[in-house]
């Protein structure tokens, strides 16, 4: 069965602290995705990658940043976390082709700034 | 631009009625399709796909037909149930990504 798994399912940080969520696929994908999900707004999407060590912006890549050292991980980072990014994290996998891109997801974490 | 737009939710309907919920899209060329759905406290689920212009895409007897000539992708069924409860996403490709709409809440009572 493929997997998409996230480290946490619920986090509860304070403003300012340095915030990781973490990403394992084992699909092999090539690319991996990281969006937040909020009410009424849809999937947005923070940042991607295409290969290790490799990252490209998403929409709103702002106060966030991102690591993937490692073809099965892909870290999201909240350099110093602000109330406004209280929301609910997804990350995604997908082979590389493109056009036909189906994108498998873990379950969320819910992350909450105070 | 690229974009997804669905008709916004909440929708709720009874039992065993009629669902569509609409979906347009803005893209150059011709991007693969989804509908994806996110079950209460779950991550999103591929739903049913297509991939090019006339493809029906069909799972759970959902169905949505790539339609080029109004840029629609809209889901239907014929009979829902209490299960298809849940928030569903409409989507389409670009490039490597995947571009999401706003997502529709369904609610279906007894």
């Amino acid at each position: 069965d493929v997997k998409v798994t996230q480290s946490s399912r619920y986090l509860v940080k304070r403003t300012g602290e340095k915030v990781f969520l973490e990403c394992v696929q084992d699909m092999d994908h090539e690319n991996m995705f990281w969006y937040r999900q909020d009410p009424g707004l849809g999937l947005r999407l923070i940042y991607f990658s295409y290969d290790v060590k490799m990252k490209e912006k998403g929409d709103i890549p702002e106060g966030y940043s991102v690591s993937r050292e490692k073809k099965e991980r892909f870290s999201l980072i909240l350099e110093s976390a602000s109330t406004n990014q209280t929301s609910m994290y997804l990350c995604a996998s997908s082979k590389r082709e493109t056009g036909n891109t189906e994108a498998f997801f873990g379950q969320g974490t819910r992350l909450t700034v105070v | 631009g690229n974009s997804v737009t669905q008709m916004e939710g909440p929708v709720t309907l009874s039992e065993e009625a009629f669902l569509t919920i609409n979906c347009t899209y803005t893209a150059t060329g011709y991007p693969s399709l989804f509908w994806y759905v996110q079950y209460p406290g779950e991550g999103l689920q591929l739903l049913l796909k297509a991939t090019k212009a006339d493809d029906k895409g069909s799972n759970k007897g959902f169905e949505a037909t790539y339609r080029k000539e109004t840029t629609s992708f809209h889901l239907e069924k014929g009979s829902v149930q209490v299960s298809d409860s849940a928030v569903y996403f409409c989507a389409r490709s670009s490039a490597s990504k995947i571009i999401f709409g706003s997502g529709t809440r369904l609610s279906i009572r007894p």
